[in-house]
């Protein structure tokens, strides 16, 4: 199975800070890579796919970057609604496998 | 907008099996455009990708769990359906079922869950 890091597992920010969150593969996973945000309560949603694409109807503040084994997640500028934990996945190949996750906090 | 709802019972006997259906409300189940997936959530942990159903009906499941589980689909319901047996406290989750985007670019295929449903909670006890 591929092994998704992320790191860090949990962090608290300003509002208006600038997010980064790390995720690293056990293997080579070109850019088989997409981002999801899980708000308190509910499903996860897909911000990210591709590595670096922007899903439809996502604010522009979020963005991915990355290929290989080393991608990253940024938040330009947070917002109180931002909060959330937010986690990788990887689908190069199965099992699909996410990472640990990240819980973003408004300090 | 497609929308997508697990049901099921909410309590499952340890050694018993699990049975849950997610209903596709605002689109076709059957579209070569997707595939399927089931992911589950313990309580404050992680997802774990269960499995999915390609568009064309095979199957694939997430190894630690191949034994015991089975994703089905009826389309003429416009429902996916997942069976797990066997099952133990380690199964109580919240379990999501979730659209699998299909893109293909230069004869590569490229997914993302998207949308989820709501999440269904199971816990497994006596």
């Amino acid at each position: 199975d591929i092994q998704m890091t992320q790191s860090p597992s949990s962090l608290s920010a300003s509002v208006g800070d600038r997010v980064t969150i790390t995720c690293q593969a056990s293997q080579d996973i070109t850019n088989y890579l997409n981002w999801y945000q899980q708000r308190p309560g509910k499903a996860p949603k897909v911000l990210i796919y591709d590595a670096s694409n922007l899903e439809t109807g996502v604010p522009s503040r979020f963005s991915g970057s990355g290929s290989g084994t080393d991608f990253t997640f940024t938040i330009s500028s947070l917002q109180p609604e931002d909060i959330a934990t937010y986690y990788c996945q990887q689908y190069e190949s199965p099992p699909l496998t996410f990472g640990g996750g990240t819980k973003v906090e408004i300090k | 907008q497609v929308q997508l709802q697990e049901s099921g019972p909410g309590l499952v006997k340890p050694s018993q099996t699990l049975s849950l259906t997610c209903t596709v409300s605002g689109g076709s189940i059957n579209s070569e455009a997707y595939h399927w997936s089931w992911v589950r959530q313990p309580a404050g942990k992680g997802l774990e990708w269960i499995g999915r159903i390609y568009s064309g009906g095979s199957t694939i499941y997430n190894p630690s769990l191949e034994s015991r589980v089975s994703i089905s689909v009826d389309t003429s319901k416009n429902q996916l359906s997942l069976t797990l047996g066997a099952v133990t406290a380690a199964d109580t989750a919240v379990y999501y079922c979730a659209r699998d985007v299909v893109v293909v670019k230069r004869l590569l295929e490229h997914n993302w869950f998207d949308p989820w449903g709501q999440g269904t909670q199971v816990t497994v006890s006596s």
